[in-house]
């Protein structure tokens, strides 16, 4: 049973195109998180979600938005993608300030 | 602004020898450390975590120390093996009801057989 599973796992695509990543937690957390990793394995956070509303929205383009439809998700939608939006983008769960981890969208942007 | 930094970037150890991985916070407010371990194609996975009210606490192998007086945390594995070879992320919460956790850069522990 996966805990935070994450589709797709890789995801190539053309510079200007749409995506989605998409998201489930089945833990019961009421917090959920998008990170990037870059190439170097920085973690950085992008968007965080109470409950379905939105608590952090750190410094991110606004071709990035977050849904959540209901807690246990939270998926991630990128309009015209460029090159330096190429990196491993995670999402997270969270329950006490421990965060859990999904596997990953590892997204090449060609 | 405040951020969790590694002293080391790779660390290279014999198999069956105890590895020890620092990390450096700057934010004095912290007050929940977590270790994470991130294989090749994973995410991070939890190790073990260490509230501010205390400077020791101890897992299967593994030990996390805390010193707030020069605010650095450190991960003691106990005989490495293989499997322990990956990349170890050190983050901070900084208190205050926030559950942002922020990441240092992360060091890749390599076990030589």
């Amino acid at each position: 049973d996966t805990a935070v599973s994450q589709t797709p796992k890789y995801l190539v695509t053309q510079m200007g195109n749409d995506k989605s990543i998409k998201c489930e937690q089945n833990l019961g957390h009421d917090t959920m998180y998008w990170y990037k990793q870059d190439s170097k394995k920085f973690l950085k956070i992008m968007f965080s979600y109470n409950n379905k509303e939105l608590i952090i929205n750190e410094t991110v383009p606004n071709r990035f938005s977050p849904k959540s439809p209901d807690k246990a998700h939270l998926n991630l939608h990128i309009n015209s993608l460029e090159l330096g939006d190429s990196a491993v983008y995670f999402c997270a769960s969270s329950y006490r300030g421990k965060l859990f981890f999904g596997s990953g969208t590892q997204l090449s942007v060609l | 602004g405040e951020s969790v930094g590694l002293h080391l970037p790779t660390l290279s150890v014999q198999e069956g020898d105890n590895s020890i991985i620092n990390c450096a916070y700057s934010n004095s407010a912290s007050d929940y450390f977590i270790w994470y371990k991130q294989e090749s194609g994973k995410g991070p996975q939890f190790i073990i975590d260490i509230r501010s009210n205390m400077d020791k606490r101890q897992g299967q192998r593994v030990t996390v120390l805390l010193n707030k007086t020069v605010k650095h945390l450190s991960l003691q594995i106990a005989a490495t093996q293989p499997g322990d070879s990956a990349v170890y992320f050190c983050a901070e919460n900084s208190g205050a009801g926030s559950y942002q956790l922020t990441f240092g850069k992360g060091t890749k522990l390599s076990v030589i057989p």
